[in-house]
């Protein structure tokens, strides 16, 4: 079956760095998105990695290791509005989304 | 404003009672989709559009019913409504294929008694 873990929730201090991980095993492959959720809102996107590395775009980064159905979402300089869910999609084979459960991000002064 | 937009954004019903949810795009994507969101799993597809006429069963389609007339226009459709069908819902749309940036409706929330 086709399966996106990240972990539930983090919990992070304001001005610090934190990574949320997405390790995926899909049918295929044919890029990896990452969404922000915040609580009672629309999922925004933030990311799409479709090739190995890392991309960088303001305060927020994305790094996408094919081989080891690997990616992770950076964030720097956290401030108290980056407290959201935070979603990893991943598109098969089929060009089908497939969707991780979410990772819960806390933010604490 | 490029947006999508959903109603109702709050609907309370009782089971068998036939409803609607309507989710129109101003952006010319040709690309349309539904999901339904519940508390500790992914976001999962219902049903999608690639295109006017075209639509196609997404993980969850039991239950549900789409129709695309229109571009704009792709409204979720619920013959008779049950207690599991009891979620938050998200109409999305993209330029073209699921690989292109989706942009969300800003939810549905459904209760079914």
């Amino acid at each position: 079956g086709q399966n996106i873990d990240q972990p539930t929730e983090m919990t992070a201090t304001e001005g610090a760095i934190v990574q949320i991980n997405c390790t995926y095993q899909t049918s295929g492959f044919n890029g990896l998105f990452w969404y922000q959720q915040h609580a009672g809102e629309a999922p925004t996107f933030l990311s799409y990695n479709v090739l190995d590395g890392l991309e960088e775009k303001g305060r927020f980064s994305s790094f996408l290791s094919r081989s080891k159905g690997y990616s992770y979402l950076l964030l720097k300089e956290l401030q108290m509005k980056d407290s959201a869910s935070y979603l990893c999609a991943v598109l098969d084979s089929n060009y089908q989304l497939i969707w991780g459960a979410g990772t819960k991000l806390i933010i604490k002064p | 404003e490029a947006q999508v937009t959903q109603n109702p954004r709050y609907l309370i019903t009782v089971t068998g009672k036939k409803l609607t949810v309507t989710c129109s795009q101003n952006m010319n994507h040709e690309y349309m989709s539904w999901y339904r969101q519940d508390p500790g799993l992914g976001l999962r597809q219902i049903y999608y559009s690639m295109n006017v006429e075209v639509t196609d069963k997404g993980d969850v389609p039991e239950g549900y019913k789409v129709s695309r007339k229109e571009k704009r226009n792709f409204p979720l459709i619920l013959e008779s409504p049950s207690p599991n069908q009891t979620s938050l819902y998200f109409c999305a749309s993209s330029l073209r294929e699921a690989y292109n940036e989706q942009f969300f409706g800003p939810g549905t929330r459904l209760t079914v008694l």
